[in-house]
């Protein structure tokens, strides 16, 4: 069972370069995730989507974009790549209920320098 | 004020040991909580579920929510070095499907 794939697994960017996090599930879910998680500082929502063509702002969506074109893909788009950047990035997804359980992917380790 | 506060520890246990981990949380909508374990180098898995108040036993795992004091504990008996890991607590509302998340507390299981 595939569940939340995510690619690349590790990137090395150059301050200024730009790159896309690919994010893709089986699970036809409608809801879609994008985490990133800093050492001792949990997990901060970037950008989550409702559903095909829907997107929103989370918590901490600065230098970042996604689309969501179809229900299985919500890839997230870095911009002029910092320093900032440099995390490890989670995509998620969940069928959509209150409290529902959220499946993670197993991460993107992002080094920018 | 975080809306979600968790000690990151680390905490060192020998084998056998219990685990007490913990959380405290400012928000009195939520009734959903979650207890998350990561593996190193891996995403987050749900491992316990509560709704609302009371306890929940899943082998030798025990959940705890007390929404009068706002704080959540999770308990790990008989712990393995399997156990391992970082904890994560979450939480969210009835209305909400995102979820806040702790800081995790990074556990190790010494042999």
């Amino acid at each position: 069972n595939a569940g939340v794939t995510q690619t690349p697994k590790f990137r090395i960017l150059k301050i200024g370069q730009s790159m896309t996090l690919q994010c893709t599930q089986d699970m036809n879910h409608n809801y879609m995730y994008w985490y990133r998680q800093d050492p001792g500082m949990g997990l901060k929502l970037i950008y989550y989507s409702v559903g095909a063509g829907i997107t929103d702002k989370g918590e901490v969506p600065n230098g970042y974009n996604v689309s969501r074109s179809t229900t299985e893909d919500f890839p997230l788009r870095l911009e002029l790549a910092a320093p900032s950047q440099t995390s490890v990035y989670f995509c998620a997804s969940s069928v959509g209920t209150a409290g529902n359980t959220i499946y993670f992917g197993e991460g993107s380790w992002l080094t920018v320098v | 004020q975080k809306e979600v506060e968790q000690d990151p520890g680390p905490l060192s246990v020998p084998e056998g040991a219990i685990v007490s981990l913990n959380c405290t949380y400012s928000n009195s909508a939520f009734q959903y909580f979650m207890w998350y374990r990561q593996y190193s180098r891996k995403g987050p898995e749900l491992l316990m579920y509560t709704y609302s108040s009371g306890n929940k036993e899943d082998g030798r795992f025990t959940a705890q929510v007390d929404k009068s004091s706002k704080y959540i504990s999770l308990f790990i008996r008989d712990s393995q070095p399997s156990d391992s890991a970082t904890y994560l607590c979450a939480m969210t509302t009835v209305n909400d499907y995102k979820l806040s998340f702790g800081a995790g507390t990074t556990v190790t299981v010494r042999a």
